[in-house]
């Protein structure tokens, strides 16, 4: 079946510093990918939308020159978050749109110290 | 805007037990729903969908159960395992427009004791 490998799927940073995370689809080509962030007990909320060859659509309060998306490959998007702060801490997920449906990433505990 | 919301945040049952968790949508343009168990540290995991076609679905101890007249949605587990204690989460999506992200709700935490 179709594979989303979201990588790492932890890290520790020091406040400041940026960190990225990588979304790729293993086994078919993701046009759409989407960004979630998921704080302790609430629900998934949708960061941004990632195309392949264009511009991310960020929701309404994301800060999209502090959460960076790259989507360049049909295969492969990252979410750089720059400067981070312990607040950024949180469990980040991606997703890709398939025509048969969503596949999810295993997700990426970020914990900023 | 416009989000998913959930009418009980936790739901504790007996091994056995039949579950039931609900969901209640706003966003009428909404035409494509799925069920989601989530384990701690990890990602969703899909259980059924359904579309605006249809009110009942079933599946492997699972039944969703749509009422687009009052915008609910239900997800039924038969016999509940402790290994079905989890959170879940029901998404929409207007299916119609391409690259159309999943939208959650709040989430219910099943426990199940044995």
């Amino acid at each position: 079946g179709a594979v989303v490998s979201q990588h790492p799927s932890w890290v520790i940073c020091k406040s400041g510093t940026s960190v990225k995370i990588e979304c790729r689809s293993l086994d078919f080509q993701a046009t759409t990918m989407f960004w979630y962030r998921q704080f302790p007990k609430q629900s998934l909320m949708l960061m941004a939308t990632s195309n392949e060859g264009s511009k991310a659509t960020y929701e309404q309060g994301v800060e999209k020159d502090k959460f960076l998306i790259n989507h360049a490959s049909l295969t492969l998007s990252t979410l750089t978050v720059t400067s981070a702060h312990p607040e950024d801490s949180s469990f980040y997920i991606c997703s890709a749109d398939r025509v048969n449906g969503y596949t999810f990433g295993s997700g990426t505990r970020l914990t900023v110290v | 805007g416009e989000s998913v919301g959930l009418h009980l945040p936790t739901l504790s049952v007996q091994e056995g037990d039949n579950s039931i968790i609900n969901c209640a949508y706003s966003n009428s343009a909404s035409d494509y729903f799925i069920w989601y168990k989530q384990e701690s540290g990890k990602g969703p995991q899909f259980i059924i969908d359904i579309r605006s076609n249809m009110d009942k679905r079933q599946g492997q101890r699972v039944t969703v159960l749509l009422n687009k007249t009052v915008k609910h949605l239900s997800l039924q587990i038969a016999a509940t395992q402790p290994g079905d204690s989890a959170v879940y989460f029901c998404a929409e999506n207007i299916k119609g427009r391409a690259g159309t992200a999943l939208i959650f709700g709040k989430g219910t935490t099943l426990s199940v004791s044995s």
